[in-house]
């Protein structure tokens, strides 16, 4: 009952390395979303994929890459750290893009950029 | 475009304090209204949610009823327990496919 799964669970970079976040989900959800939370901003929304073979950018993709490798798998790339990436990533996984189904949580990534 | 505003915390409350958070939004269209709680270290898990006017959610003895009239969905619990202790996010999702968030409310409870 693993649910959404994400790996590293914490990781520093030095500003300009590149980096690949990973999510996997296990519920057969078509949606996949990545989310970054700083403090007394909530969550704000990077890339999403409403289903297999697609993407599209949220409030925040600047600087950040994605890849929905399958149905399961929804990658986030940085191409080149800056410390203003610094902060902790999640994913999110929903089953159908209707507004009532609600988003279900990997445990985060903590990345922070020096 | 679609917000969400929440009461700023800290919050600290004794336990079986009575517990009120906050929430108001904007939306153009008729959005769900949602609430989540995260404990340290963890995702967001949903705690209740409401799909329409003058619906209400509950769950765990939290409950909170979609006010149209007010486009509030406030947040309230009878007697808090020190378990209660987490940030607690508002959010929305309207038909875009996006989910927005209020900034979250962090609670303490003490014993």
């Amino acid at each position: 009952n693993a649910g959404v799964t994400q790996t590293p669970k914490f990781q520093v970079l030095k500003t300009g390395q590149s980096m690949t976040l990973q999510c996997a989900q296990d519920m057969n959800h078509n949606s996949m979303y990545w989310y970054r939370q700083d403090p007394g901003m909530g969550l704000r929304l990077i890339y999403y994929s409403a289903s297999e073979g697609t993407t599209d950018k949220g409030e925040v993709p600047n600087g950040y890459n994605v890849s929905r490798l399958n149905k399961r798998e929804f990658s986030l790339r940085l191409e080149s750290a800056a410390p203003s990436q610094t902060s902790v990533y999640f994913c999110a996984s929903r089953a159908g893009t209707g507004v009532n189904s609600p988003l279900h949580f990997g445990n985060g990534t903590r990345l922070t950029v020096t | 475009g679609d917000s969400v505003t929440q009461m700023e915390g800290p919050v600290t409350l004794s336990e079986e304090a009575f517990l009120t958070i906050n929430c108001t939004y904007t939306a153009t269209g008729y959005p769900s209204l949602f609430w989540y709680v995260q404990y340290p270290g963890e995702g967001l898990q949903l705690l209740l949610k409401a799909t329409k006017a003058d619906d209400k959610g509950s769950n765990k003895g939290f409950e909170a009823t979609y006010r149209k009239e007010t486009t509030s969905f406030h947040l309230e619990k009878g007697s808090v327990q020190v378990s209660d202790s987490a940030v607690y996010f508002c959010a929305l999702s309207d038909f875009n496919n996006d989910m927005r968030f209020g900034a979250g409310t962090r609670l303490t409870v003490k014993p």
